[in-house]
C-alpha cells in the first residue's frame, strides 16, 4: 500500500470548515483512498472513501486531485466533537478478502470553541 | 446494529494470569480483526479472521492467542503477558468482499485497554 503523509496536527474554529490534507503521491491506480478517525480513548471510525471521484456522505466531503497524489477531507461545520485524530490511508483493493489496514501517524484535529 | 462490543473495557492482570478478551458482533460481517495500540500510536493490526480461520498473523508472539469460536465472536487470550503488552486492543469486523462491491468498511470497538503489571 502506498505511504501516505498528513500534517500531524491542525485546529479549526467551531462552525467553520476543517479541510484535512493528505499526501500519497506514490498511490497506484487500484489503491482507495480511506479516511478514519479515532476520538480520544474510542475505536476508529470510518469516514469515507473513493477513488477517483469526489465522494460525500453525512459526515464529509473527499476531493481526490485528478493526478490522484493527494486528497483532502472537508468537515463541512467542525463541531468540538470533530476533535479526533484523522488517518489517512491508502488501500489496495485486490479483489480478494479481507484486508490489512495500515494506520500512519494521523492528524489531530482540535476544533476550538 | 452497527456495533462491535468488546469485553471487558479495562483489564489489569499480573505477568502470571491468564485472562481472555472477548469481541461480539451481529452484523453478519465474517472478517474479525485484533488490533494493538499503544499510547500515542497508531493502530497495528495483530490478527485476521475470515470465516472464521485465521488468515493474517503478523508475527504475534504465541502469549496472544486468538480464537474465533463463530461468526459472532472473536477472543483473544491472553497468557504470560509483559507489562510492555499493556496497551488498548481493539477489534473490528468487515463485511466479506460480494464480487464488484467493495465492502471494505471496519466497524471497530471501543477496544479493552489492558495493564500488565
Amino acid at each position: 500500500d502506498a505511504k501516505t503523509t498528513q500534517p500531524p496536527s491542525m485546529d479549526c474554529a467551531e462552525g467553520r470548515a476543517a479541510n484535512l490534507p493528505c499526501n500519497h503521491s506514490t498511490i497506484s491506480g487500484n489503491e482507495y483512498v480511506y479516511w478514519y478517525r479515532q476520538i480520544h480513548s474510542q475505536g476508529p471510525q470510518y469516514i469515507i472513501h473513493g477513488l477517483k471521484n469526489n465522494e460525500t456522505n453525512e459526515m464529509a466531503s473527499l476531493i481526490i486531485t485528478e493526478d490522484r497524489k493527494s486528497s483532502t477531507l472537508i468537515l463541512p461545520h467542525a463541531t468540538l466533537r470533530d476533535t479526533a485524530v484523522y488517518y489517512c490511508i491508502a488501500l489496495f483493493n485486490s479483489g480478494g478478502s479481507n484486508y490489512k489496514l495500515t494506520f500512519g501517524k494521523g492528524t489531530l484535529l482540535t476544533v476550538n470553541p | 446494529d452497527t456495533e462491535v462490543t468488546q469485553t471487558p473495557k479495562h483489564l489489569v492482570m499480573g505477568m502470571t494470569n491468564k485472562k481472555s478478551l472477548k469481541c461480539e458482533q451481529h452484523m453478519g460481517h465474517r472478517a474479525m480483526y485484533w488490533y494493538k495500540q499503544k499510547a500515542k500510536k497508531p493502530p497495528e493490526l495483530m490478527f485476521v479472521y475470515s470465516y472464521e480461520k485465521l488468515s493474517i498473523n503478523e508475527s504475534v508472539p504465541s502469549r496472544f492467542s486468538p480464537e474465533c469460536p463463530n461468526s459472532s465472536l472473536l477472543n483473544l487470550h491472553l497468557h504470560a503477558l509483559q507489562p510492555e503488552d499493556s496497551a488498548l486492543y481493539l477489534c473490528a469486523s468487515s463485511q466479506e468482499r460480494v464480487a464488484w462491491k467493495i465492502t471494505d468498511t471496519q466497524y471497530f470497538g471501543p477496544g479493552t485497554r489492558l495493564t500488565v503489571l
